[in-house]
């Protein structure tokens, strides 16, 4: 069974900085995607940024990048030159490379910045 | 871009009642996925649809049923409702191989 860790329940960066979060995962599964996905408080569900496990090159997204590690099984977030709007509830996320797998989400991480 | 439409966004219920969520994925997404997320937790998947079979099940009580149908819509229904229930779900819609995108919720308040 696949698991995520996320250890950081609250994490607080200041306007402009740049913070990380950190995910872990547990998987015997070679093929697999890893995933954000942040929740404002809207609870809206949104996804972040995608890295596909075959792929050695980090993903990015305009200010957000991960540092993948797949022998260390770690899946880390970055966020550059934070903004109030990325204050929301940041889920790390698993899922097989299947045509129809479920996510396995981790515990979340409540990012606040402040002004 | 078109998103996942779920209706309705709220819903409140007596305890034992039954309620039906209805969920329209993005045009040409053939898989549906359930999730139910409890105050201050993380989604826990339900179930899911690949061109209107079930695909997958998670830890969805017998309580609950849903299926997919023929426009790829996808209900929910959930019966004999008790205060545990109260959560919100989501359904996400995507492609085979690609990622999930998540529908707005509906908020379910058993009283």
């Amino acid at each position: 069974a696949q698991t995520v860790t996320q250890s950081q329940p609250e994490m607080s960066v200041q306007e402009a900085e740049t913070v990380t979060l950190s995910c872990t995962y547990d998987t015997s599964e070679s093929n697999y995607y890893l995933f954000w996905y942040k929740q404002p408080p809207s609870r809206q569900m949104i996804l972040v940024i995608r890295q596909e496990a075959y792929k050695q090159q980090n993903a990015t997204e305009n200010r957000f990048s991960v540092n993948f590690q797949k022998a260390a099984k770690s899946f880390s977030l970055k966020i550059s030159d934070s903004q109030l709007g990325d204050t929301a509830m940041y889920f790390c996320a698993f899922m097989k490379k299947s045509n129809t797998d479920k996510l396995i989400f981790g515990t979340g991480t409540r990012l606040q910045v402040f002004p | 871009a078109a998103g996942v439409i779920q209706s309705p966004r709220h819903l409140i219920k007596e305890k034992r009642e039954t309620a039906t969520l209805k969920c329209y994925p993005i045009p040409r997404h053939d898989t549906v996925y359930w999730y139910q997320q409890g105050p201050g937790q993380d989604p826990q998947f339900l179930i899911s649809f690949y061109e209107k079979m079930q695909s997958d099940k998670g830890s969805i009580p017998d309580r609950f049923s849903a299926q997919q149908f023929s426009d790829y819509h996808s209900e929910l229904n959930m019966s004999s409702l008790e205060l545990g229930d109260s959560a919100l779900y989501f359904c996400a819609s995507s492609l085979p191989f690609h990622e999930q995108f998540f529908g707005p919720g509906t908020r379910l308040t058993v009283l």
